[in-house]
């Protein structure tokens, strides 16, 4: 059964450091999205995707981050300056339509 | 703006009964639909059971069941004969409005639930 990937699956990183969290969304879907979980929180929208650009974004989706799908399977997240506030759980989900299917997620931890 | 609400924290339920998740919700949208998702102590976030703000019948997906009540904006997750696999976190999700495709999911705080063999 197809499903969204993610890479890596934990990344530590320095304060200030870039990082790229990597997805690849089931293949004939056509609307991606990125959602973070702090620790113990509940799931927040970060951006959604669809025809090469944003359709929207949450006020957490500020100017230290930017999306990208730069060869038509890969779908990515860009953190251009991480913050301590930055760590958390990062899901890429994709939809056909209506449902969501999540990836399993990418544990960023900021030091 | 659209808002769920789980008030269950957690839930502790013995094995084979059957346990009911409460989530309600708030939307001006005549169009919108309700998720469940599952997310064991693995952190994944799975799939359960979708219903349709015009979907007459509710919800099935094997032991999992949804009890959709609109007029009282409502949509409760129902497991039957529940197993330990069944114990994780529960989040109720929503996506709105008229436009289907590309929306975004806003989640309820999550329900633990723990199944005691």
């Amino acid at each position: 059964e197809p499903e969204v990937t993610q890479t890596p699956s934990h990344q530590v990183t320095q304060m200030g450091q870039e990082v790229i969290l990597r997805c690849v969304p089931i293949s004939n879907h056509l609307y991606f999205y990125w959602y973070r979980q702090i620790l113990g929180q509940k799931v927040e929208f970060l951006v959604s995707f669809y025809n090469n650009e944003i359709s929207e974004k949450s006020e957490i989706f500020d100017d230290q981050f930017s999306v990208e799908r730069p060869d038509g399977s890969n779908f990515t997240l860009k953190i251009r300056s991480t913050k301590l506030e930055d760590s958390a759980m990062y899901f890429c989900a994709s939809s056909p339509w209506d449902e969501q299917f999540f990836g399993p997620g990418t544990r960023l931890t900021v030091l | 703006a659209q808002k769920i609400t789980q008030t269950q924290p957690g839930m502790f339920v013995q094995e084979k009964e059957a346990v009911t998740l409460d989530c309600t919700y708030d939307t001006s949208d005549p169009s919108y639909g309700l998720f469940w998702y599952k997310q064991p102590s693995s952190g994944e976030m799975i799939f359960l059971i979708y219903q349709g703000s015009y979907d007459q019948q509710n919800a099935t997906e094997g032991r999992y069941s949804l009890n959709f009540q609109k007029a009282r904006k409502s949509a409760n997750l129902v497991i039957s004969a529940s197993q330990l696999g069944d114990s994780a976190m529960y989040f109720c999700a929503m996506r709105g409005g008229e436009i289907q495709g590309a929306q975004k999911l806003v989640f309820g705080q999550g329900t633990r639930l723990t199944i005691n063999p």
